[in-house]
């Protein structure tokens, strides 16, 4: 079964730190990939996806995230975080005839210190 | 305009209720969805319908019963609410064969006492 872990449950850094929260994923074909941001009492929005090309996505707010297929992985970085960075992100994962299903990683809250 | 739209934002009621959550989206896609997301963030999909027709029907209770009169539209009624119905629940939509990007309404935060 397709599954996507994310490695950190709870981040906590300074401003102007650098970020990087890591996604893995069990699928062995085609996938899509995505970042989702949940700012502090609101909906999902996207970050950023992966479907094809360049692996090295970049994203709104400066976020990217780097495809690395013989890893498995789609770890979103950041160069330099601020306070308004504070939110939950949630990776998703879409296997290329998987019913269009995305399966969702359990989320890691980042905490931005100001 | 809002792409996703749910309502209400808040419900407070009583063990054993009944509630209805409704969700309209106006971006023209094909396919809904109902999550579910609890206390610790965790997000679980529950159902999906495209064009109408249920596609996706995670093991959920059969309290909950959702409904989608046209595409553009999905319900969710909940019968004898329990305690740990207690939750935000988002409604979503997307294009089913397309980026499959999803598009998130506000949520609606139920609390059940």
């Amino acid at each position: 079964a397709q599954s996507v872990s994310q490695h950190n449950h709870h981040v906590i850094l300074s401003e102007a730190a650098s970020l990087e929260l890591g996604c893995n994923y069990s699928y062995g074909g085609t996938v899509n990939l995505f970042w989702y941001v949940q700012y502090p009492g609101q909906h999902l929005q996207l970050l950023l996806k992966y479907f094809s090309g360049d692996p090295l996505v970049k994203g709104i707010k400066g976020f990217e995230a780097e495809f690395i297929k013989s890893k498995f992985s789609f770890n979103l970085r950041k160069p330099s975080v601020q306070w308004s960075d504070t939110a939950e992100y949630f990776c998703a994962v879409r296997g290329a005839g998987s019913n269009y299903q995305l399966i969702w990683g359990a989320g890691t809250k980042l905490i931005i210190k100001p | 305009d809002t792409a996703v739209s749910q309502t209400p934002k808040y419900l407070v009621t009583q063990m054993g209720n009944d509630k209805s959550i409704k969700c309209e989206q106006n971006l023209g896609h094909d396919t809904m969805y109902w999550y579910k997301q609890d206390s610790k963030k965790f997000l679980k999909i529950m159902f999906s319908y495209n064009n109408k027709e249920l596609i996706i029907n995670e093991t959920v209770p059969n309290r909950f019963s959702p409904k989608s009169p046209d595409k553009a539209h999905l319900n969710l009624h909940i019968n004898s609410l329990e305690l740990g119905d207690s939750a935000v629940y988002f409604c979503a939509s997307s294009h089913l064969q397309g980026t499959g990007e999803l598009f998130f309404g506000e949520g609606s935060r139920l609390t059940v006492l």
